[in-house]
């Protein structure tokens, strides 16, 4: 099936500035979604629109979209930011309508 | 607030058909601001859009699944329904219900979700 290209993992150390990127062929021309999933849970919308945050979502959570890639940025990365990460599309010119990334685990050492 | 709770059998076996509901409360799914959808997550393929029922009877599904799929909606009790035929060991995944929005905004992105219900295909 059809499936938006993450890295299966990113490091980062407490503090520092945490980039996961999602890619696909003009994925600048959609409006991507992005979710926060820990352990043994559902997932939770992260940003909507490649960059707008859901009420209650801290601003340490940004997003830009453009070209090829669109990246979530977590900017002092927190122990509790530890988790999976996914981005999502819905493009009503693919056969597959609604897409998924693979997923990025983020590990904070 | 709204939630959304998934019901069904947690142990199918293979070649049935694997049924499971949604019920919504805190809000109404006769609403046009939102898609009633349902997702799985393997652990081997991540997450995977089953497909959606709008308030109008609107259906979409994945085209990967859609001849094993039926979505269904019963307004009067304010849920929704998954059915899955032919199952496989493939199936085996936990399932998700979740709401998404209709709007210009956010567009079908997923703001609630169940907390899911693992269903396993084994005889």
């Amino acid at each position: 099936s059809y499936v938006l290209t993450q890295p299966p993992s990113v490091s980062v150390a407490p503090g520092q500035t945490a980039r996961i990127t999602c890619g696909e062929d003009n994925i600048g021309s959609k409006s991507v979604h992005w979710y926060q999933q820990k352990p043994g849970q559902a997932p939770v919308l992260l940003l909507y629109d490649d960059s707008d945050r859901p009420s209650g979502i801290p601003e340490r959570f940004s997003g830009s979209n453009s070209g090829n890639t669109a990246t979530l940025t977590i900017t002092r990365v927190a122990v509790g930011d530890e988790a999976d990460y996914y981005c999502q599309v819905w493009d009503t010119s693919n056969d597959h309508p609604c897409v998924f990334g693979g997923g990025t685990k983020l590990t904070v050492l | 607030q709204v939630q959304l709770q998934e019901s069904g059998p947690g142990l199918v076996k293979p070649s049935q058909t694997l049924s499971l509901t949604c019920t919504v409360s805190g809000g109404s799914i006769n609403s046009d601001s939102y898609y009633w959808s349902w997702i799985r997550q393997t652990a081997g393929k991540g997450l995977e859009w089953i497909g959606r029922i709008y308030f109008s009877g609107s259906i979409n599904y994945n085209p990967s699944l859609e001849s094993r799929v039926t979505i269904s909606q019963d307004t009067s009790k304010n849920r929704f329904s998954l059915k899955l035929r032919s199952l496989t060991a493939a199936d085996t995944a936990v399932y998700y219900c979740a709401r998404a929005l209709a709007g210009s905004y956010g567009y079908y992105a997923f703001d609630i979700w169940g907390q899911g219900t693992m269903v396993t295909v084994s005889s």
